[in-house]
């Protein structure tokens, strides 16, 4: 069974501008979480998809935002860029069916903002 | 608030040592309780979940404890390896939602 991909891997931007980066469950996940992840705050939760609606938010701007699709894929986007926008961003993903509902993390998406 | 912590931050160990690294939480309403290694610079591997109803759990060299009165888990490395050199971290779920809060890790250096 693949695990959670995330794409892309790197990407470098400029303040100011926005990004989408995209997350793929575990075949048969619909919950998807994201994370952003920085040497300062730690990994601090972003928000929590499932079957297509956010179930919750982090303490993050309006400027974050995210979705997910009916195969349960998600993207989240950040727009107006800033510095402190450069962060490791991983998802996550469970199958929500039990209350075990361990969750797998994918490899991240390493975002630089200049 | 509800807030995860670690101890030790780091910890540098020679070779075949047992290990023990601690977390703490506050509020003992969990729901469960997870522990992830992380590589430098990539993503997050689980390694044990425990559930509010359980005391431990065990997968090869690695068991991880609860005690949900006292608000703290431990967990226990058996005759460590250079291969267990990443940073492990804590991260406790408290409602039925996937919301993890993470504690910020402890950096395990094992040397032959």
């Amino acid at each position: 069974k693949a695990g959670v991909t995330q794409t892309p891997r790197y990407l470098i931007k400029t303040r100011g501008q926005q990004v989408t980066l995209s997350c793929s469950p575990i075949s048969g996940h619909r919950s998807v979480s994201w994370y952003q992840q920085t040497p300062g705050q730690g990994l601090q939760f972003l928000f929590e998809y499932f079957s297509e609606t956010q179930r919750n938010k982090g303490n993050f701007p309006g400027r974050f935002s995210g979705r997910q699709f009916s195969n349960s894929r998600s993207e989240m986007n950040v727009s107006t860029l800033e510095l402190g926008d450069s962060a490791l961003y991983l998802c996550a993903s469970s199958s929500q069916t039990s209350a075990y509902n361990e969750q797998f993390f994918g490899p991240g998406t390493r975002l630089t903002v200049l | 608030k509800q807030e995860v912590t670690q101890i030790p931050a780091a910890l540098s160990v020679p070779e075949g040592e047992n290990l023990v690294l601690n977390c703490s939480f506050t509020d003992s309403a969990i729901y469960n309780l997870q522990w992830f290694r992380q590589d430098p610079g990539k993503g997050l591997t689980s390694l044990l979940l425990i559930q509010s109803s359980q005391r431990e759990q065990t997968s090869g060299r690695l068991n991880a404890s609860l005690d949900k009165s006292s608000g703290r888990s431990t967990l226990y490395i058996a005759a460590s390896q250079p291969g267990d050199s990443a940073t492990y971290l804590c991260a406790v779920r408290w409602g039925v939602s996937d919301k993890l809060i993470f504690g910020t890790g402890t950096r395990l250096q094992v040397f032959p």
